[in-house]
């Protein structure tokens, strides 16, 4: 199975900073990485696709990149909505796996 | 507006049979390539489940110990998960997601149902 390590696991920053979230494959995915945003108690939401896409509807504010085994998710101008906790995922090969999730709160 | 809507009885006991049946309005899921479950156990990350491919195919996560099933019916718009021989490994928050632009890119989930697995 491909492993899946996200870095920071949590992080604490104010609106209008700008975050970084990390994720490392254990072998090289190409881009088959997507990002999501999960909030508590609401669905899971697809931010990005093949590392660098933006799904339809999400702020230019988040973006991706990436290959391999080294992405990053950025978060530009942080506001409220968006503390919450982002996982990657990779679909290079099944068994689908995630990143163990970065927190991301209000300092 | 896509929404997905897991439905579940909640509460099953060890060895008995979990189902699950996602309930899909706003779009028609003969249309996605992908039909498929995730699932976040108390306290955990996400895992995934299992997914239905629009060629037929089915992949599951070897990892679960319960038997998978998954499959849909596209005249109800809806599609579902069967693991039988559930044990508390299985307590989890269940999670139907479908791949609009992609086979693998689980575009839309629905907001998630508790099931516990408890005598």
């Amino acid at each position: 199975d491909i492993q899946m390590t996200q870095s920071p696991s949590s992080l604490s920053a104010s609106v209008g900073d700008r975050v970084t979230i990390t994720c490392r494959a254990s072998q090289g995915i190409s881009n088959y990485l997507a990002w999501f945003q999960h909030k508590p108690g609401k669905a899971p939401k697809s931010l990005i696709y093949a590392a660098s896409t933006l799904q339809s509807g999400v702020p230019s504010k988040f973006s991706g990149s990436g290959s391999g085994t080294d992405f990053t998710l950025t978060i530009n101008n942080l506001q409220p909505e968006d503390f919450a906790t982002y996982y990657c995922q990779q679909y290079k090969t099944y068994p689908l796996t995630f990143g163990g999730g970065t927190r991301v709160e209000i300092k | 507006q896509v929404q997905l809507q897991e439905s579940t009885t909640g509460l099953v006991k060890p060895s008995e049979t979990l189902s699950l049946t996602c309930s899909v309005s706003g779009y028609s899921i003969s249309s996605a390539y992908s039909w498929g479950w995730m699932r976040q156990p108390p306290g955990k990350g996400l895992e995934w489940v299992a997914t239905l491919h629009h060629s037929g195919s089915t992949y599951h996560n070897p990892s679960l110990q319960s038997g998978v099933t998954i499959s849909k019916d596209a005249s109800e718009n809806q599609f579902f998960l069967t693991l039988t021989s559930v044990t508390a490994a299985d307590t989890a928050v269940y999670y139907c997601v479908i791949g609009i632009v992609s086979a693998y890119s689980n575009d839309y989930w629905g907001p998630g149902n508790l099931v516990t697995v408890s005598s």
